[in-house]
């Protein structure tokens, strides 16, 4: 069966930089697009960017850009996503997820919080 | 970027009552591309419905979507306790991907 398994919660200080990575299992890693979205505490989702496995194609939303990357390792089914120079504000969950074949986001990681505290 | 609006924001139903959720497009979403996800505290959202109206592996059918355009609806047909939970739209159509601000369903 399908499943991504992020990595664990972080703690950062303002400024710094986090990599959270996402192990694909259960199909084939390069045949579907990869997807970051986040959840503030008590606030709703928001859709960062999304990565093609097989190209390394990024697209990023504008809020991020500059801030984000998102690679991968295909060799060990593995995305990544880093975000630079944050701040109080990008304590969050973060969730990376896959789409189905027919396109909406069906699977999701379990989710990485990463609080960002002085 | 397409903004999806969510109504009501919280709605306070008891168990087997029928819930209708909204959610509005700022503009037409083509080919229906629109999910609905529930949420639970401390989980992942789980996907309900894709393409508008079709029911996702494992949901049982007192969940139900329809609409097209700019206009779609949620319909949960018999509360049960496990469906108090936060329920997001999603639009998979045009970039950015954008969500919906969330409708709480909780016990009355």
């Amino acid at each position: 069966q399908v499943q991504l398994v992020q990595s664990g919660a972080e703690v950062k200080k303002p400024g710094a930089s986090v990599k959270v990575s996402c192990k694909a299992s259960g199909y084939t890693f390069t045949d579907y697009n990869i997807y970051w979205v986040r959840q503030a505490p008590g606030q709703g989702l928001e859709w960062m960017g999304w990565m093609n496995p097989n190209s390394g194609a990024t697209n990023y939303a504008q809020k991020f850009q500059g801030r984000v990357t998102m690679t991968r390792d295909t060799s060990i089914s593995t995305a990544y996503m880093e975000l630079s120079r944050l701040e109080s504000d990008d304590t969050a969950v973060y969730y990376c997820a896959r789409p189905l074949p027919a396109g909406a986001t069906g699977y999701w990681g379990q989710g990485t919080l990463v609080t960002v505290s002085s | 970027e397409i903004v999806l609006t969510q109504s009501p924001g919280t709605l306070s139903l008891s168990p087997g009552e029928r819930a209708t959720l909204s959610c509005r497009a700022s503009q037409s979403i083509s080919y229906n591309y629109l999910a609905w996800y529930h949420q639970k505290p401390g989980q992942a959202p789980r996907l309900l419905i894709y393409d508008a109206s079709s029911r996702a592996a494992g949901i049982p059918d007192r969940f139900s979507a329809n609409g097209s355009g700019t206009d779609f609806t949620l319909t949960i047909s018999r509360l049960e306790p496990d469906d108090f939970a936060v329920y997001y739209c999603h639009q998979y159509v045009m970039l950015p991907r954008t969500f919906g601000h969330g409708t709480k369903v909780e016990i009355k």
